[in-house]
């Protein structure tokens, strides 16, 4: 089956400290995964891809393809950084996404 | 560049009626439109893949003769929500394809349009 699992629905965090959103997929060919962020009253938008292995806005994250995992790291989280991510597996034809996570940064 | 938009962004309409959303892709031309529907914390779920000139794709468990696609052009394709009931009632958002290649990867998406029925 073909799913993106993200365990954690709201995320809190104080700023400066760091951030691991978790994301999880279950694919039987070689995976493409995205992490997508929305801001409040914002359209979504692509953060990052595996296949480019860069760092956007301080953001990093590895495709584990034994613990089929693509979690999201930031070492200092910012403000700014607060919004909605979802984490997407791209298949031959469509992107599946996860329920999405709420990150939230406290000053 | 790259940029998506829809309209209307808002949309209130009666039970029974139907209603049409525009997704256009602005400064390129999309060969492939994907849409979406976002329920409340619950995740992006893909409705149909619109391909220009042809017949869109809808997922398993979309009703084909209720949300009906049209993708006439290059840089438009529309959404009409046909008889709607208040359970359409959703956040309904559009993505275009970029790369030209039929890839699910390279996608921008529109602002979105909320929907409510009553």
């Amino acid at each position: 089956a073909q799913r993106v699992t993200q365990p954690e629905k709201l995320l809190s965090v104080f700023k400066g400290a760091p951030v691991e959103l978790k994301c999880n997929y279950s694919y039987s060919g070689s995976p493409e995964l995205f992490w997508y962020v929305q801001y409040s009253r914002q359209r979504l938008q692509l953060l990052l891809r595996h296949i480019s292995r860069e760092s956007i806005k301080g953001f990093t994250a590895d495709l584990n393809k034994g613990e089929t995992s693509f979690h999201l790291k930031k070492p200092f989280a910012q403000e700014e950084d607060s919004a909605m991510y979802y984490c997407a597996l791209g298949t031959s034809d469509k992107l599946i996404f996860g329920t999405g996570t709420r990150l939230q940064v406290f000053p | 560049g790259a940029v998506v938009s829809q309209h209307p962004s808002r949309v209130i309409c009666k039970s029974g009626t139907s209603v049409k959303i525009e997704c256009r892709s602005l400064d390129f031309q999309a060969t492939t439109m994907f849409w979406y529907r976002q329920f409340p914390k619950k995740s992006l779920m893909l409705m149909a893949t619109s391909n220009e000139g042809s017949k869109a794709t809808y997922e398993q468990g979309v009703e084909k003769d209720k949300f009906l696609i049209n993708h006439a052009s290059l840089t438009l394709s529309t959404l009409t929500v046909t008889s709607a009931h208040p359970e359409d009632s959703s956040f309904y958002i559009c993505s275009a394809d970029t790369s030209g290649l039929q890839s699910s990867y390279e996608q921008y998406f529109g602002p979105g349009t909320r929907l409510t029925v009553t």
